[in-house]
């Protein structure tokens, strides 16, 4: 079955650059999500996205923006790069059913900030 | 802060035992619950869904809510070295987003 797909795997950055990572979500979901997960953190809620409207917002700074395109798909963009910001991000997507929804995990993407 | 809790761990057992792994959460109001296994450096795994008191079974692995108690559990029968990782519970928010805990390390030992 197809699974949710994360561009790019590995990312390395300068502080102060800026960063782009794409998402698509699995065949015929409406939503995603955007979770970051510092190292030996739980992941954590950053933005979520239904039908294209911005659905909820979670603990995103000022410096990342994201949205969800006409295809679905989903890119998170981070600007002013911080050591800080190093983390492993994950989209998850999921049909929109309410309290009976399940999100199913892309394989992340590995941001390191030098 | 809406809250879920989880003993860190290490926990280990011994292949073929069972391992159970708790949760409690801090929101009354919650209704869905999960369970994702996360291997060191991969994404989380979704193990078990639940949404109603009781018990519920999928092959080796049964999760248990008490939603008057606010505890959700998940156990493994015959555990097995490939079972060894963090086992994260989540609870879904008023927003449909995840809360997760902070996970439990299992660790099975041949």
């Amino acid at each position: 079955a197809a699974g949710v797909i994360q561009s790019p795997r590995h990312l390395i950055k300068e502080k102060r650059e800026t960063a782009t990572l794409k998402c698509y979500p699995i065949p015929r979901h409406d939503t995603v999500y955007w979770y970051q997960q510092g190292p030996g953190q739980d992941p954590q809620f950053l933005i979520s996205f239904y039908e294209k409207m911005q659905s909820d917002k979670g603990s995103i700074p000022d410096r990342f923006s994201a949205q969800q395109f006409s295809d679905y798909h989903s890119e998170l963009n981070m600007s002013s790069l911080e050591l800080g910001d190093s983390a492993l991000y994950f989209c998850a997507s999921s049909l929109r059913l309410g309290d009976q929804e399940t999100q199913y995990f892309g394989p992340g993407t590995r941001l390191l900030v030098l | 802060q809406k809250e879920v809790e989880q003993n860190s761990g290490p926990l280990s057992v011994p292949e073929g035992a069972i391992a159970s792994l708790n949760c409690t959460y801090s929101d009354r109001g919650s209704q869905s619950f999960f369970w994702y296994r996360q291997y060191s450096g991969k994404s989380p795994e979704l193990i078990m869904s639940i949404y109603s008191n009781g018990d519920k079974e999928d092959g080796r692995f049964t999760a248990q809510l008490n939603k008057a108690s606010q505890y959700v559990s998940l156990l493994i029968r015959d555990s097995q070295p490939s079972d060894s990782a963090t086992y994260l519970c989540a609870v879904l928010n008023s927003g449909y987003a995840l809360n997760f805990g902070k996970g439990t390390s299992l660790l099975v030992t041949p």
